[in-house]
């Protein structure tokens, strides 16, 4: 059965820090790993998808990397701002989409 | 071009009460999924579809239904609500399970149940 664990559950950083967020799955049978942002009382906006054969993927200031025969992934977000605040899931694919219980992230000025 | 739709928003029900959840999608995505959000425990899919006419079950199936008559749509009902079922529901889609385009989610509905 496949399980995602995301450490830590819950991060507080001033504003321009870098910051690292950890996503571990237990079974590497994956076609691919996605990151997604939640923001209070809304939806899941995807951040960064990627592939089972690719490493990493960037957008701006996030980068994610993918190291799939250790079961793990980390994104990484330079320069950190408070509009960044939210909570962040990982998520990995198989037949379904299972998720971690995600990072919770509060940047302060 | 409204992505993924979820209705009603919010709704409250009475225990033994039932009701459906509407999911639609205009993007032609072949999977459809459902998933309940509960505090501390993450995103835990409900019930899913491969396609139109098909469903199956995910981790926590027990007390729903679904159906997928259209490609478009995916229906989740409940036949007697429970308080434990008091939750944020989310219907996501994607073109397929291994595919490069990932995952739309609706907006959520939150259910409460008295």
């Amino acid at each position: 059965k496949q399980e995602v664990t995301q450490i830590p559950a819950a991060l507080s950083v001033p504003e321009g820090e870098n910051l690292v967020l950890n996503c571990s799955f237990t079974d590497s049978a994956i076609y691919n790993l996605q990151w997604f942002r939640q923001d209070p009382g809304k939806g899941l906006t995807s951040l960064l998808l990627i592939q089972s054969s690719q490493r990493e993927q960037t957008s701006g200031r996030l980068n994610a990397s993918l190291d799939k025969s250790s079961g793990r992934s980390t994104l990484y977000i330079a320069a950190s701002q408070p509009g960044d605040s939210a909570t962040y899931l990982c998520a990995v694919s198989t037949d379904k989409l299972i998720f971690g219980t995600g990072t919770r992230l509060q940047v302060f000025p | 071009n409204a992505g993924v739709t979820q209705t009603p928003k919010f709704r409250v029900l009475k225990t033994g009460q039932s009701m459906t959840l509407l999911c639609a999608q205009d993007m032609n995505h072949e999977y459809m999924y459902w998933y309940r959000q509960d505090p501390g425990m993450g995103l835990r899919l409900i019930h899913y579809s491969v396609g139109e006419g098909t469903t199956a079950k995910g981790e926590v199936p027990d007390g729903y239904n679904v159906s997928r008559l259209k490609k478009q749509n995916f229906l989740l009902g409940l036949e007697s609500a429970a308080p434990s079922q008091t939750s944020v529901y989310f219907c996501a889609s994607s073109y397929g399970a291994g595919q490069v385009y990932g995952y739309t989610f609706g907006s959520g509905t939150r259910l409460t149940v008295v």
